[in-house]
């Protein structure tokens, strides 16, 4: 079943305690793509990835990092997370040719920090 | 000028009444204009999407209308059912760019 997966769905950490959370698609997309949704702001980007090796920054990539070292996976990495981070994360995929405007989305990860 | 401006900010239909949500933009380069779905738990998932040299695309229940001179397009929901109960985003995307720039969503609620 083509799908992209992020772990964990729920996560609740302390301020400043690095974590990780992972984005893996199965469908050879070139083109990944980290958000945060926000009551009433919508759907934010945080960074996108052309192809591996190929990232860059969206409109809220402070504090936050990525990394694309194989075409399937994109990992996002909060290194001192803090409280202002706590929002729902969808990672998204599509293929660099699709359909315009098609992205496919993860269930997203509830992360609190406390 | 990046922005997609996208209203009313939640909505109650009456079952079986069409449900209207609107969005307006800024740049002229945006070129093709998706909708999404996203019921709650879920991420959102592509439901309707049309190009700005077409004035309207309907699948099923679901219609885009879209008016170019203005920069505004809107969903329209027929025989609007409980099931369709859901947040709606609008999208815009430039032409090579591959970065979707969002509205800020709807949340619809469909009353029985």
């Amino acid at each position: 079943e083509a799908q992209v997966t992020q772990n964990p769905r729920y996560l609740i950490t302390v301020t400043g305690k690095k974590l990780t959370v992972t984005c893996s698609q199965n469908m050879n997309h070139e083109y990944m793509s980290w958000y945060r949704q926000d009551p009433g702001l919508g759907l934010r980007q945080i960074y996108y990835s052309m192809n591996v090796e190929v990232t860059d920054k969206g409109d809220v990539p402070e504090g936050y990092k990525v990394s694309r070292k194989e075409k399937r996976n994109f990992p996002l990495i909060l290194e001192s997370p803090s409280p202002n981070q706590t929002s729902l994360y969808f990672c998204a995929s599509s293929p660099a040719t699709a359909t315009r405007g098609e992205a496919f989305f993860g269930q997203g990860t509830r992360l609190t920090v406390v | 000028q990046q922005q997609v401006k996208q209203s009313p900010q939640s909505l109650i239909v009456q079952k079986g009444g069409i449900s209207i949500i609107n969005c307006a933009y800024e740049n002229t380069a945006f070129d093709y204009f998706p909708w999404y779905q996203q019921f709650p738990g879920k991420g959102p998932a592509l439901l309707i999407a049309i190009r700005p040299d077409v004035s309207e695309k309907k699948e099923g229940r679901f219609t885009i209308s879209f008016n170019k001179s203005a920069k505004q397009f809107s969903l329209h929901i027929m025989d609007s059912q409980p099931g369709d109960s859901a947040t709606y985003f609008c999208a815009a995307e430039i032409r090579g760019n591959y970065q979707l720039i969002w509205g800020a969503g709807t949340k619809l609620i469909i009353k029985p």
